[in-house]
């Protein structure tokens, strides 16, 4: 059964600094992975999506994140937080349901950023 | 208006009362789901429709019914709510096939009194 698990419910880091939110997922073949951000009070808003070929992602707002086989992992990375990144972010993997896509989430990590 | 609609955004019911949330996608779409998003919990996954035919219901109490009348439009009819339904109620709509993202609406925020 597919399945994320997201070790950090809770980060906080200053305005400027670096950023990396965990992610480890397990799925039977290939996975097709995504990372969703939600403000308070909003729906999800996707950031990125990994399908195939290269293994480092660029996504909106400044974001990336690499799939690593390996490791079973997809990190999502930014160089430099902004204030306004401060949010939910999860971290999903998909499969196919009778054609629709099936999404299954991890429980999210809470981004707190320090002026 | 483009995107995900979802109306009411906030709703508080008595537990006997029924109701209904709605859910209008403008991208063209034709796969939608329900999901409910519970404090300290992962996202469920309640029910798919592709085609409009209904392809999951991902063990969901009676109490909860959805309906798919077109591509477009998706509802969630509820009766005889628990205090433990209270949640974010989320709806999403994607194309068919894999890899598809899937764009979400802003919610209904369901409180049982």
């Amino acid at each position: 059964a597919q399945s994320v698990t997201q070790p950090d419910i809770h980060i906080t880091v200053s305005e400027g600094a670096s950023l990396e939110l965990r992610c480890n997922y397990s799925y039977g073949a290939t996975p097709y992975l995504f990372w969703y951000v939600q403000s308070p009070g909003q729906g999800l808003q996707l950031l990125l999506k990994y399908f195939s070929g290269d293994t480092l992602v660029q996504g909106i707002k400044g974001f990336e994140a690499e799939f690593k086989r390996s490791q079973s992992s997809f990190n999502l990375r930014k160089p430099s937080v902004h204030w306004s990144d401060a949010a939910e972010y999860f971290c999903a993997v998909g499969g196919l349901i009778q054609g629709a896509q099936k999404l299954v989430f991890g429980q999210g990590t809470r981004l707190t950023i320090n002026p | 208006e483009t995107g995900v609609t979802q109306t009411p955004r906030h709703l508080v019911m008595g537990m006997t009362n029924k109701k209904s949330l709605k859910c209008e996608q403008h991208l063209g779409h034709n796969a939608m789901y329900w999901y409910k998003q519970s404090a300290k919990k992962p996202l469920e996954l309640m029910f798919v429709y592709s085609l409009e035919e209904r392809v999951e219901n991902n063990s969901v109490p009676s109490r909860f019914s959805p309906e798919c009348p077109n591509s477009s439009h998706l509802f969630l009819h509820l009766h005889t709510l628990q205090p433990e339904d209270s949640a974010l109620y989320l709806c999403a709509s994607s194309q068919e096939g894999m890899g598809q993202p899937q764009h979400f609406g802003d919610g209904t925020r369901l409180s049982i009194l």
